[in-house]
This record gives C-alpha cells, structure tokens and sequence, in this order.
C-alpha cells in the first residue's frame, strides 16, 4: 500500500460545527503532515508530527487542532471555522521528517458556510 | 530564508510542442533538495521527481526531463512533445537540511505554474 488516503473528499460545514479530516497511510513512515491550499496557490504548511510528536505548528489558529493517536493515523479537528478557512487541506507522509520522499493525498475540500 | 520562484504563471501550447518550466530557488543551506509535484485538477499532489543538492546530473524520464544548475540556482522542467494529459499546475519544491536542527520536513513551494495543453 503506497497511499494516503483522506477522508472525506468534500466537507461543508457551518461556523458552529465541529468537525474532523482523517489521514491515514499504512507504509510505515513515521512523519505525517497537514498543509493547506487556497485556490490558485500553493501548499501552506500547517503542522508536523514525528514519531506521533507535534513537531512544528507554523501559528495556526487554535480553530484547527491536530491529532496522531498512531503512526497511520492523522486527524485535524475543526471547530468554529471562518469562511477564510474554505481551503483543500492536504495530508503528506514520508518515513521521517529527514527522509524526502513526500507522499500526498488526495486532499479534502473543505467550504466553510 | 528559503525561497522558490516560478515567474511562469500561465502557459499555454498546441499538443506535441516541447514547453519549459523554469524554477529558481535560494537557500542557504548547502543540503537540500528540489522536487517538482504536479497537481491536476483533481488536486492530488503526484511526485515527479527529486534532486538532492550534490548531484547536478540533469535527469530524463520519458518525455519529462530536468536540468538542475547550482551556477544559477535553478531547476527547470521540461516536457518533450506535450500531451493534453499533462495539463495541471506544477510545482517546484525546496526542502532544506540543517546541518544543526537537521530537516523539519518543511516544503517551501513556488507558487506555480498553470500549463494548458490543446489539441
């Protein structure tokens, strides 16, 4: 298995829900990324974990709360979203944050109403 | 700080032209590596190819090819006898290695490059 997969593919969600994006990657790397993208732009980097650990949070606003309960697994919590925040968020795996070989999901589109 | 350029915004040719993307980057850093992804409009990120900083060869891989020149900081891709399949955003990539806090795993994007390929 070479991918990442993200779950769902699409979400609308109003400024009073809470939600959550699911990640997952089952080729054993150890490194999970969220980034995110607004249209016509490139990946921004939002959070990084190694090991399971937070290692970098690029200031992103608390509205966004990540989470690794195991190496396959990576969430990101929403709640109390802006418009603004209507973005695809992409989730990347590589073995460890010194190895570059980066693999992308397909991403979640997210619209915020 | 790190930095990647791609002047090219929007480029647009006929099927079967040979079309050049050009990337510039700027680093400090003497360890690093280049990579370029494209996105379709899908918007999986699909790897295309990475370079590290020791090894300038140019690369060919069917029709896609790269010329890296540490002379000039770039890092172009160029695509021989287009397709239409190849129309999507590409973009180019810096990761950086400290010899110190080694690598974050940080990718610094540019900000892409719209190819439009037609019939």
């Amino acid at each position: 298995d070479t991918e990442v997969t993200q779950t769902p593919k699409h979400l609308v969600m109003g400024m009073t829900n809470k939600k959550s994006l699911k990640c997952e990657q089952h080729m054993g790397h150890r490194a999970m990324y969220w980034y995110k993208q607004k249209a016509k732009k490139p990946p921004e980097l939002m959070f990084v974990y190694s090991y399971e650990k937070l290692s970098i949070n690029e200031s992103v606003p608390s509205r966004f709360s990540p989470e690794c309960p195991n190496s396959s697994l990576l969430n990101l919590h929403l709640h109390a979203l802006q418009p603004e925040d209507s973005a695809l968020y992409l989730c990347a795996s590589s073995l460890t944050t010194a190895n570059y070989g980066y693999t992308f999901g397909s991403g979640t589109r997210l619209t915020v109403v | 700080a790190q930095k990647v350029t791609q002047a090219q915004t929007e480029i647009s040719v006929v099927e079967k032209e040979d079309v050049t993307l050009d990337c510039v980057y700027e680093t400090r850093d003497t360890t690093y590596y280049l990579f370029w992804y494209k996105q379709p409009p899908s918007g999986e990120l699909v790897f295309l190819i990475r370079r590290n900083s020791f090894d300038e060869q140019n690369e060919i891989s069917g029709r896609y090819s790269w010329n890296f020149q540490k002379s000039t900081s770039s890092f172009n891709f160029t695509i021989t006898a287009s397709q239409v399949v190849d129309s999507a955003v590409y973009f180019c990539a810096l990761s950086e290695f400290s010899s110190y806090g080694g690598s974050q795993g940080n990718l610094i994007f540019g900000k892409g490059t719209k190819l439009s390929v037609k019939p």
